[in-house]
């Protein structure tokens, strides 16, 4: 069965603190991507990455970074949570281009609430 | 510019019965990609059908059909016979294939299956 993992379904930290949220997906799909979800406001792309050490900015990158050392593994990181960045967020990934219908496997979630 | 409108925030639907959940969409793409997602309250999001811009034929999987009206830019989600368990977030979704592998939600519709 296909699969998106998250690390962290619940995490509590404090304004300030680096923030590591780590997606990996077994199906070795080319591109991943980081949403956050906020009541109200759907799904907003934060950063996708289409390839190892590739990486492109989304609608929302402000405030957060990402990483993608190997291709299952694509890391949202946090330098300096705040309040504002209390929410959902949702990994997912996609075969790269026409392939098939091209659908997003989404993982879980990690719901980060910032003190 | 690519967006996708949700119009109705919730819906309610008595069991048994048919809904349709409303999407519209722009895009500056010749060829693109129409998805829907369940979001249960859980948190996880499923996948439920695609639409491709050149399929003649609207995409249909068991209980859950697309109505898509191309000149109109839309693509609504028809349920058949209402389930408890459809009570859920429905996203709308589009992927424009010439413009890279993003892809672009709407903010969602609630609906509420009666008994």
């Amino acid at each position: 069965d296909v699969k998106v993992t998250q690390s962290s379904r619940y995490l509590v930290k404090r304004t300030g603190e680096k923030v590591f949220l780590e997606c990996v997906q077994d199906m070795d799909h080319e591109n991943m991507f980081w949403y956050r979800q906020d009541p109200g406001l759907g799904l907003r792309l934060i950063y996708f990455s289409y390839d190892v050490k590739m990486k492109e900015k989304g609608d929302i990158p402000e405030g957060y970074s990402v990483s993608r050392e190997k291709k299952e593994r694509f890391s949202l990181i946090l330098e300096s949570a705040s309040t504002n960045q209390t929410s959902m967020y949702l990994c997912a990934s996609s075969l790269r281009g026409r392939r098939g219908t091209g659908e997003l496997f989404f993982g879980e979630g990690s719901r980060l609430t910032v003190l | 510019a690519q967006k996708i409108t949700q119009t109705q925030p919730g819906m309610f639907v008595q069991e048994k019965e048919a809904v349709t959940l409303d999407c519209t969409y722009d895009t500056s793409d010749q060829s693109y990609g129409l998805f829907w997602y369940k979001q249960p309250s859980s948190g996880e999001m499923i996948f439920l059908i695609y639409q491709g811009s050149y399929d003649e034929q609207n995409a249909t999987e068991g209980r859950y059909s697309l109505n898509f009206q191309k000149a109109r830019k839309s693509a609504n989600l028809v349920i058949s016979a209402s389930q408890l368990g459809d009570s859920a977030m429905y996203f709308c979704a589009m992927r424009g294939l010439n413009t890279g592998n993003q892809f672009y939600f709407g903010t969602g519709t609630s609906l509420t299956v009666i008994p």
